[in-house]
């Protein structure tokens, strides 16, 4: 069974500084897209990175970046520079192309302290 | 706006009443999903469209719960005899490719 896994439920950080959240997967699927979404207090969820399994090259979005491993399935997100806005639960998700279903691990919820 | 659009935001039903959500999904994606997330929990799914088609019905799905999108455009979520444990945040989301947008969900209390 596909599932994904985030093992830290709550993390802070102070403003300005580098955290790292951390997701695991496990797939049989050699074909597959990962997500980390982001949740704002009572917002819609916005997609902040994306990472086609194919890609060596690991995905970056300005202060977002991914650390993705895929022979030990793991794809963790490094804000940089975080800021007060960056205050929100994130989920990492995954899909493939063969099928329409994304799952998602539980959350973090990310703090960023003044 | 041209994103993923839910009504209402909010609703407050007795138990035993039916509800019913509406789904607006970008209007160029094909397919639609619809999520339930309950406080501290990712969201899971649900069900899922490729356009009119409902292909898929998670188990979580009870025979209580219905989903239609006519003609491939809107849909609609509805629960019949809801009960406490159907309180959740009913999240749709639209797709064409990879990438999934997501409304700001109907949030569902029963009392």
């Amino acid at each position: 069974a596909q599932t994904v896994t985030q093992s830290q439920p709550e993390m802070s950080v102070q403003e300005a500084e580098t955290v790292t959240l951390s997701c695991t997967y496990d797939t049989s699927e050699s074909n597959y897209y990962l997500f980390w979404y982001k949740q704002p207090p009572s917002r819609q969820m916005i997609l902040v990175i994306r990472q086609e399994a194919y890609k060596q090259q690991n995905a970056t979005e300005n202060r977002f970046s991914v650390n993705f491993q895929k022979a030990a399935k793991s794809f963790s997100l490094k804000i940089s520079d975080s800021q007060l806005g960056d205050t929100a639960m994130y989920f990492c998700a995954y899909t493939t192309s063969g099928t329409y279903k994304y799952i998602f691990g539980t959350g973090t919820r990310l703090k960023v302290l003044a | 706006d041209t994103g993923v659009s839910q009504n209402p935001r909010h609703k407050i039903t007795k138990r035993g009443q039916n509800v019913t959500f509406r789904c607006d999904p970008i209007s160029e994606h094909n397919r639609l999903y619809w999520y339930r997330q309950t406080l501290g929990q990712g969201p899971e799914f649900l069900t899922y469209f490729q356009n009119e088609a409902q292909l898929e019905k998670s188990r979580l799905l009870s025979d209580r719960f219905s989903a239609e999108r006519p003609k491939g455009s809107f849909s609609t979520l509805e629960i019949q005899r809801t009960e406490q444990g159907d309180s959740a945040m009913y999240l749709c989301a639209s797709r064409a490719y990879t990438e999934a947008f997501f409304g700001q969900g109907t949030r569902l209390t029963v009392v």
